[in-house]
C-alpha cells in the first residue's frame, strides 16, 4: 500500500532561512508520481509540483527546489532565503491509482 | 471558469443528522474525490470517482456514501453524523484518474457535528 512521511510535524526558523522539508514514501509501484502542495492560513490547497518516477532530475523554481532520490525514497523541498508569506503548511503526496498524503508541516517563518 | 465549488462552507449537524455536501466542477474533469482534514492527520481519501457512473471506496469510507450521475457533480452523504465526522472536507478533480496530474481543490467546507 502506499504510504508518504512527512516526519516534520513542525518546523520554525527566522525570515531568509534556508529551510528543508523532508518527504518519504512507500510504494510497491514503478510508476507513480509525487506532489507538493501548500495549505497557507487562509485554508485552500495550492499545487507546488508533479514529479514522475521515471524524473529524477532535481527542480527549481525561484526560491524553491526539490530533491527527488528513488533510492532513498525521497521528495524534499528545499525553501531558500524564506519569507514570511511562506509560513503555511506543506503536504507531500503520492499518487498511484488514487492520491494519498503526508501528515504535513507547518511551516513558521518569523520577521 | 468557477473550478472547484463547494457547498456550504460551513455546516452545524447534530449527531444523528444526515445532509449532503455538494460538489461541482466545470473544468470537465473526469477525476474527482473527497478527502476530509484533520490536526495532524493531513488529508485522508473518503471516496473518489474515475468518470461518471463510477465511484470507489478510499482509506476511510465509512459513514459517507458518494454518486456520480454527471461529470460536474460528485456530491458526499453523510447518512447519520457522528462527531468523529467533524472536519474540514475538500472536493477536488483532476484531468485523468487521479494519478498523474495534479488535483484542483475546492475551498472546503467545515462540518462540526455536536
Amino acid at each position: 500500500a502506499q504510504k508518504v512521511t512527512q516526519a516534520q510535524t513542525e518546523i520554525s526558523v527566522v525570515e531568509k532561512e534556508d529551510v528543508t522539508l523532508d518527504c518519504v514514501y512507500e510504494t510497491r509501484d514503478t510508476t507513480y508520481y509525487l506532489f507538493w502542495y501548500k495549505q497557507p492560513p487562509s485554508g485552500e490547497l495550492v499545487f507546488l509540483i508533479r514529479r514522475n518516477s521515471f524524473d529524477e532530475q532535481n527542480e527549481i523554481s525561484g526560491r524553491y527546489s526539490w530533491n527527488f532520490q528513488k533510492s532513498t525514497s525521497s521528495f524534499n523541498f528545499t525553501i531558500t532565503a524564506s519569507q514570511v508569506v511562506d509560513s503555511a503548511v506543506y503536504f507531500c503526496a503520492l499518487s498511484e491509482s488514487d492520491m494519498r498524503f503526508g501528515a504535513g508541516t507547518r511551516l513558521t517563518v518569523k520577521p | 471558469n468557477a473550478g472547484v465549488t463547494q457547498t456550504p462552507k460551513f455546516q452545524v449537524l447534530k449527531t444523528g443528522q444526515s445532509m449532503t455536501l455538494q460538489c461541482a466542477q466545470d473544468m470537465n474533469h473526469e477525476y474527482m474525490s473527497w478527502y476530509r482534514q484533520d490536526p495532524g492527520m493531513g488529508l485522508r481519501l473518503i471516496h473518489y470517482s474515475v468518470g461518471a457512473g463510477i465511484t470507489d471506496q478510499g482509506e476511510v469510507p465509512n459513514g459517507y456514501n458518494v454518486s456520480r450521475s454527471t461529470t460536474e457533480d460528485f456530491p458526499l452523504r453523510l447518512l447519520s453524523a457522528a462527531p468523529s465526522q467533524t472536519s474540514v472536507y475538500f472536493c477536488a478533480s483532476s484531468y485523468n484518474g487521479g494519478r498523474s496530474y495534479e488535483q484542483y481543490f475546492g475551498p472546503g467546507t467545515r462540518l462540526t457535528v455536536t
